[in-house]
Parts: structure tokens; sequence; C-alpha cells
């Protein structure tokens, strides 16, 4: 099946540095999203991506879509203690009507004040 | 517009022991998904509704996992018997359509612990 390498697997970093973590597959993607989980909570969609190349901002956050479509990116700017949590990549491969996501593992932001 | 409503939100079992759990999509959500994600990895795909058809269930485990929506709105996902390794939280999502290009909203998710 397909498989998704997130990286890091952790970041400890000061409140108002940068932030950049990102995915790579195994295969081919036609939509590349980046979701954060809170504690208790399921994840929340941060940044959807359905194009080759495509380079989106939500605030602080900017990601984008590989050209060979089995990669991704996602920076936050200027972090704030309220960006820590477990980001997510996720992709999928539309076919059949299935399309059910593929997660990365995520990458655990920690910030220091 | 409230959002997937999941209970229970906490599980203690033995194993062999049943669980079911419920979930409750956002109204008028054609497609509504149950994931499974373990401790410390990302949520994994067990199975897919559209509407009350199961569109994909490549991935459940079918000798114990079972799942339903009857009236394609509410859906049950039930474990018999359960084992340790099912210890995970179970997330519902729902998205208005299947196709990709629409938005899955998760729920809280379910956190089993299985003794």
């Amino acid at each position: 099946g397909q498989q998704l390498n997130q990286s890091p697997q952790s970041m400890f970093i000061q409140e108002g540095e940068d932030v950049s973590m990102n995915c790579t597959s195994s295969s081919i993607f036609n939509t590349w999203l980046w979701y954060k989980q809170d504690p208790g909570e399921g994840p929340v969609l941060l940044i959807a991506l359905y194009k080759a190349g495509e380079l989106t901002s939500n605030g602080r956050l900017t990601a984008q879509f590989g050209i060979t479509r089995k990669d991704s990116f996602l920076n936050i700017s200027a972090s704030i203690p309220s960006d820590v949590g477990i980001y997510f990549c996720a992709g999928y491969y539309s076919g059949g009507g299935a399309d059910g996501l593929t997660f990365g593992k995520g990458t655990h932001l920690i910030i220091q004040p | 517009e409230a959002g997937v409503a999941q209970s229970p939100r906490y599980k203690i079992i033995e194993k062999r022991q049943s669980v079911a759990f419920w979930c409750n999509p956002i109204s008028g959500h054609a497609t509504l998904y149950w994931y499974q994600q373990i401790l410390g990895q990302g949520p994994k795909l067990l199975i897919q509704f559209q509407n009350n058809g199961v569109v994909d269930d490549s991935q459940l485990p079918k000798d114990r996992f079972s799942a339903e929506r009857l009236k394609g709105v509410d859906s049950t996902l039930k474990i018999q018997p359960a084992k340790l390794e099912d210890s995970a939280v179970y997330l519902c999502a729902s998205s208005p359509t299947s196709g990709g290009t629409d938005t899955q909203y998760f729920g809280p998710g379910t956190r089993l612990t299985v003794l």
C-alpha cells in the first residue's frame, strides 16, 4: 500500500522561529493535505493542495505540492505557542470512488517560550 | 453547524470482550469514514461509506471488525472479540460527497484501551 514518510518526527523550537516539515510518498498523489491534531481532538484541516507545483498560504502557514506529485512541505512562520501540536500530512489518489486518506506519522511541534 | 459527534469518548475493556462505537456525521454529509489511530501514528482508514453503501473496506479486519450505516446517516463500528493491539483512537470523519476535493471533517474520536 501507499506509504508516507514525514519528517522530522519532532521539533523543539523557540517562539518566533520558522518551522519547516515535509512529506514524501512512494507513489503519486492527486491531493495533498496538511492537518493539525491537538490532544484529545480529531485532526483539523489546515491547507489543501490539488495541483502539482501549487503553493498555498493560510495565514502564517504555507504549503506546496511537489512537482513530482510525490512530496509536499509545510512551513510555519513566526511560530507562536498555540502552534504546538502534531502536524500530519495526508494524501490520496482518486480511483473507483474510494478516497480515504493516507496519513504520515506526524511531526510533533513543541515550542519553548 | 454541529460537528461530527462520537461516543463514547473513552472505553476500557478486557481482551476478548466486545465493544461498539457510534458516529453521527455532519448533517447532509453523504460520505462517512472510520479511521484507526494507534499511539504515535497517523490515522489509518478502516472503512468508507457513501450513503449506506460500503465504498472501501479493504483495510478492515473483517474477522473481528464490522461497521454499518443502515439509514445513510449514523454509523456504528464494532469489534468482537477485541485484542490488545486494537487499543487505539477510533476517528469518524464525514464529507459532503466523495471525490477527494471535499474536506473530511473529523470527530474527537473514541479512545479504546484493551487490557
